[in-house]
């Protein structure tokens, strides 16, 4: 059973304020890891997959990096927006089985304006 | 373009009638997902297809079937619903080795 950790479960942040959160994972037989952007009441979005030690992807003020020898993948938001209140997950396909997708319990982040 | 639409949005059965979930994309995605969301425990992924015909188990089967007779829709069936159902029913689609597609959601609720 592949196991999905992130931390911290939730997160209570100024607007403007930069952060940051962890997805770990086991590091052998790593294949993909995925992040998604989850809002109340919506349905979860696609932010980012990665695939190879080292990575670092961005869009807008969110960006990721990715260390497949450690086995964790950092997300991280600068200046902080109310709307980037959401919950943060990843997930990880087991053993390369890219049909399967396991996800971690997720982060939730509230941006007080 | 719908993307991924889920049919009903919200329905309400008693225990140990039967329903069907219908998840169409318009994507041309060879894979599709069922997962359920339940407070505390995240996403987990109920079956999957990798492709018109096939199906395979995922992290919670049991109690629910499902069906890929096209490539386009993808079924979730509940044979005898029971309150451990009661949750929140999404369905997926995506290329292989691609981020999901995720429909609205289903909202069940089992009495």
């Amino acid at each position: 059973i592949l196991n999905v950790e992130q931390s911290p479960q939730s997160l209570h942040v100024q607007e403007g304020d930069s952060t940051n959160f962890t997805c770990s994972f086991p590091s052998s037989n790593f294949y993909a890891l995925h992040w998604y952007r989850w809002e109340t009441a919506k349905s979860p979005e696609a932010l980012f997959v990665m695939t190879l030690n080292g990575d670092e992807k961005k869009k807008g003020r969110i960006s990721a990096t990715l260390n497949t020898k450690e086995g964790y993948s950092y997300l991280y938001i600068k200046g902080s927006q109310p709307e980037d209140s959401a919950t943060y997950l990843c997930a990880l396909p087991p053993g390369g089985n890219t049909g399967k997708l396991i996800f971690g319990q997720g982060t939730t982040l509230q941006v007080k304006p | 373009n719908a993307g991924v639409t889920q049919t009903p949005k919200f329905r309400v059965l008693k225990t140990g009638q039967s329903m069907t979930l219908l998840c169409a994309q318009d994507m041309n995605h060879e894979y599709m997902y069922w997962y359920r969301q339940d407070p505390g425990m995240g996403l987990r992924l109920i079956h999957y297809s990798v492709g018109e015909g096939t199906t395979a188990k995922g992290e919670v089967p049991d109690g629910y079937n499902v069906s890929r007779l096209k490539k386009q829709n993808f079924l979730l069936g509940l044979e005898s619903a029971a309150p451990s159902q009661t949750s929140v029913y999404f369905c997926a689609s995506s290329k292989p080795d691609s981020p999901r597609y995720f429909g609205p959601g289903t909202r069940l609720l089992v009495l």
